[in-house]
């Protein structure tokens, strides 16, 4: 039964460009998280996706960043013109069910922006 | 302040030592309480929940104290592999499980 998978680990972008992260969940989880990681920091919450909704994207930057679940394939969390602030893990995470359950995380994908 | 609060440490022990950790939250509505282990640059892993009358597994214990609103987190007999940082998150009632994470603790266990 594979985890979670994001792809790519390892992200290079120039300033402007855009980048794309893309998260498969595990085998029978609806529930889809990203986080982001700055260097030497804690995780933050940046939205969190069922099928096709967003529920709550309150630590989402407003501008630039959107998050998106298809009824098919994988999620995907888009950064628009990226800057170099934007250079961070970014962790995606699954669970089968709501309240109370744990989350599994991805391996991450490292974005450096140059 | 923070929503989830953590000892940043280091904790510097040796191996065979008992060493615990603190976490402390400030939403009494919080309702589901984990911990988990990250290794340098790589992503969390659950290590445990925290159940409200504690729970252990093998050498960790995790207790929670609803009344003053912390969850603690016990390793026993310290191993070299036990060295990491360990994350406590918490998440709200509301039908869905939105962690909130504290920024970690360092342990760093030594020969």
């Amino acid at each position: 039964n594979a985890g979670v998978m994001q792809n790519p680990r390892h992200l290079v972008r120039r300033r402007g460009q855009e980048a794309r992260l893309r998260c498969s969940p595990m085998k029978g989880h609806s529930h889809v998280y990203w986080y982001r990681q700055l260097p030497e920091e804690g995780l933050k919450f940046m939205v969190y996706l069922q099928k096709e909704n967003i529920i709550d994207e309150s630590g989402m930057p407003k501008e630039r960043f959107s998050a998106e679940f298809p009824k098919e394939g994988p999620s995907i969390l888009r950064i628009q013109q990226v800057v170099r602030g934007d250079s961070a893990a970014y962790f995606c995470a699954s669970s089968r069910r709501g309240a109370g359950s744990p989350l599994h995380f991805g391996n991450g994908t490292r974005l450096t922006v140059t | 302040r923070k929503e989830v609060e953590q000892d940043p440490g280091p904790f510097n022990v040796p191996e065979g030592a008992t060493v615990a950790f603190n976490c402390t939250y400030s939403n009494s509505a919080s309702q589901s309480f984990f911990w988990y282990r990250q290794d340098c640059r790589k992503e969390p892993k659950l290590l445990m929940s925290v159940y409200s009358s504690g729970n252990e597994d093998g050498r960790f214990t995790a207790q929670l104290n609803r009344a003053s609103q912390y969850i603690s987190l016990l390793i026993r007999d310290s191993k070299l592999s036990d060295s990491a940082t360990y994350l406590c998150a918490v998440s709200r009632s509301g039908g869905y499980n939105k962690l909130i994470f504290g920024a970690g603790t360092r342990l760093a266990v030594h020969p």
